[in-house]
């Protein structure tokens, strides 16, 4: 059973370039989440979606960030125009469906973005 | 504001001790918490969660305590062993919202033989 996958694992860009991240939630998840951890630093919430559904956004940058997860294929962060400053570890991280009590969050490996 | 902080950025054990990390939140309407654990250059790794209506709850080695009085959470490792050495965050959800999860900064666990 294959955990949450990201790619890439390590992504290089220059300033205003356009990066995008890509994660496939584990088989059977339909809710995915999106964090940014910078070194020594712990995970800052981005975006919580479901299929073709954005459910809160609250952590996103108002400008060049978005995301999606449509009906088919993976969910998508996209980051335009990159500046320094965007350089940090992107986690994705996928659960079922919510039951009550539970918010079970199981993350990928993480990709590292550095931008020149 | 919400926020989930550590008081100690550091703690060495030696191999075999019993290890206490403790974490402080803000949010006492929060009633889910998690610890992860976090090696370098890898994903947090769920190691136990625990909601508000328990004040304990044991896994395989680890042991987690909720103190919703003074809104502290404490993971307990038992003979901790080198390969536990690694970051450990608390995270907390707040109430009604199973979505979004709010980290702590983090405690390094060095784990000496």
């Amino acid at each position: 059973n294959a955990g949450v996958m990201q790619n890439p694992r390590h992504l290089v860009r220059r300033r205003g370039q356009e990066a995008r991240l890509r994660c496939s939630p584990m088989k059977g998840h339909s809710h995915v989440y999106w964090y940014r951890q910078l070194p020594e630093e712990g995970l800052k919430f981005m975006v919580y979606l479901q299929k073709e559904n954005i459910i809160d956004e609250s952590g996103m940058p108002k400008e060049r960030f978005s995301a999606e997860f449509p009906k088919e294929g993976p969910s998508i962060l996209r980051i335009q125009q990159v500046v320094r400053g965007d350089s940090a570890a992107y986690f994705c991280a996928s659960s079922p469906e919510t039951i009550s009590g539970s918010n079970e969050q199981y993350f990928g490996p993480g990709t590292r973005l550095t931008v020149t | 504001g919400e926020s989930v902080g550590l008081h100690l950025p550091t703690l060495s054990v030696q191999e075999g001790d019993n290890s206490i990390i403790n974490c402080a939140y803000s949010n006492s309407a929060s009633d889910y918490f998690i610890w992860y654990k976090q090696e370098s250059g890898k994903g947090p790794q769920f190691i136990i969660d625990i909601r508000s209506n328990m004040d304990k709850r044991q896994g395989q080695r680890v042991t987690v305590l909720l103190n919703k009085t003074v809104k502290h959470l404490s993971l307990q490792i038992a003979a901790t062993q080198p390969g536990d050495s690694a970051v450990y965050f608390c995270a907390e959800t707040p109430s009604g919202g199973y979505n979004k999860l709010i980290f702590g900064a983090g405690t390094r666990l060095a784990v000496h033989p």
